[in-house]
């Protein structure tokens, strides 16, 4: 079965923090990735896509992700953390015809300013 | 645009009792999904809709719980009777078809709270 893991659950930064976050799959098959970002009190957004092409993807709020396939990665990384990236962060990961998607358990960020 | 509709926010009842939760998806947008988000978990795919008809709803205890969309638009969750471990947020999301695949887009949920 399909599995999505997120490797830490509760991180804590500084501002101007360097942030990775990582995230690894299990499937086979060909495979969309996201990660989705959940401010407090608000609901889940899209905070960036790949589907194919460059495996640099970059998103919103200068969040980019790299997609290694070799190691079934999907790692989320910015260079410089600000306290409104506080967050929950999830990474998902989407197959079949209408992607279904399959989510880590989330990370819970905490910036300190 | 206005994005995905959800209500009630939150309900708050008693095991055995029945509950429904509503969604308006975003205009144009075929397919819907309903999650549920335990605390401290991912969200968990329930069922799945492309316009008024099931795509997926291998996950979906159909003991108890229920879903439909019968005109293709909005779409309704039912439980009943709850159970205490159904206490969880429900999502529901829509997608549209984007640079040849699904991309997801999630309402506020209702948190659900079995008593």
């Amino acid at each position: 079965a399909q599995s999505v893991s997120q490797h830490n659950h509760h991180v804590i930064l500084s501002e101007a923090a360097s942030l990775e976050l990582g995230c690894n799959y299990s499937y086979g098959g060909t495979v969309n990735l996201f990660w989705y970002v959940q401010y407090p009190g608000q609901h889940l957004q899209l905070l960036l896509k790949y589907f194919s092409g460059d495996p640099l993807v970059k998103g919103i709020k200068g969040f980019e992700a790299e997609f290694i396939k070799s190691k079934f990665s999907f790692n989320l990384r910015k260079p410089s953390v600000q306290w409104s990236d506080t967050a929950e962060y999830f990474c998902a990961v989407g197959s079949g015809g209408y992607n279904k998607l399959i989510f880590g358990a989330g990370t819970r960020l905490a910036v300190h300013p | 645009e206005a994005g995905v509709a959800q209500s009630p926010r939150y309900k708050i009842i008693e095991k055995r009792q029945s509950v429904a939760f509503w969604c308006n998806p975003i205009s144009g947008h075929a397919t819907l999904y309903w999650y549920q988000q335990i605390l401290g978990q991912g969200p968990k795919l329930l069922i799945q809709f492309q316009n008024n008809g099931v795509v997926d709803d291998s996950q979906l205890p159909k003991d108890r719980f229920s879903a439909e969309r019968l005109k293709g638009v909005d779409s309704t969750l039912k439980i009943q009777p709850a159970k205490l471990e159904d206490s969880a947020v429900y999502l529901c999301a829509s997608s549209s078809l984007s640079g040849g695949a699904y991309t997801q887009y999630f309402g506020p949920g209702t948190r659900l709270t079995v008593l």
